[in-house]
């Protein structure tokens, strides 16, 4: 089955820096890969997706990169800000389940 | 629009009780429907799957089971809980091909 792996755990930068946060796949059928900023105590919402068919996708400060060929994918947030602090996590969807990663802790120090 | 709802909000409950958490979604059909748990400081960890009435598919064997009685119901449940059942349990749906999983409000078990 699917198995998502993500690096750093933790992640500490200043505001203004570039965060990045990266995770590999293991099926190569899988399609879709979601990335969720999960806040304290509160459920996962998605920030940004990006299908398999398609190589970079930006929004405003967030963009996320897909190499299908080394089966990784990476969320790059750019100029953060101390509410970007939370837990992203990303996933991949592969045959109807959604595996998600184990999540990486990003502080934003003013 | 879609919505999901989820409870309890909380739940402590003595090592032994039985578990029943219930799920329901609204404004959609025939969802892909879904049971995470997430241990303290700790990643989303699939449990159970759902693709329709009274499919289930599990990814994690222990003593929680799942149940989907109606389309849009999804509920997972214990005879027996153990101190390591304790987490923040997510219920998510999504439609059925790949796209956005919106979760519930999430209930903290605490196995005491």
């Amino acid at each position: 089955g699917e198995n998502v792996e993500q690096h750093p755990s933790t992640l500490s930068v200043q505001e203004g820096d570039s965060a990045v946060i990266k995770c590999t796949y293991s099926d190569s059928a899988s399609n879709y890969f979601p990335w969720y900023k999960q806040e304290l105590g509160k459920r996962p919402q998605l920030i940004i997706d990006i299908r398999s068919n398609v190589g970079e996708k930006k929004d405003q400060r967030i963009a996320v990169t897909l190499n299908k060929t080394a089966k990784h994918f990476s969320l790059h947030i750019t100029e953060t800000q101390p509410e970007d602090s939370a837990v992203y996590f990303c996933a991949a969807f592969n045959t109807d389940k959604l595996i998600f990663g184990t999540g990486t802790r990003l502080q934003v120090f003013p | 629009s879609q919505t999901i709802h989820q409870w309890p909000a909380t739940l402590v409950q003595p090592v032994g009780s039985p578990l029943s958490l219930e799920c329901t979604v609204e404004g959609t059909s025939n969802p892909n429907l879904y049971w995470y748990r997430q241990a303290a400081g700790r990643g989303l960890q699939l449990l159970f799957y759902s693709v329709g009435i009274g499919q289930i598919s599990s990814e994690v064997p222990q003593n929680l089971s799942a149940s989907r009685p109606q389309d849009r119901q999804f509920i997972l449940s214990s005879k027996k809980l153990l101190l390591s059942d304790s987490g923040f349990y997510l219920c998510a749906w999504s439609v059925l091909t790949d796209t956005e999983a919106f979760f519930g409000q999430g209930t903290r078990l605490t196995v005491v």
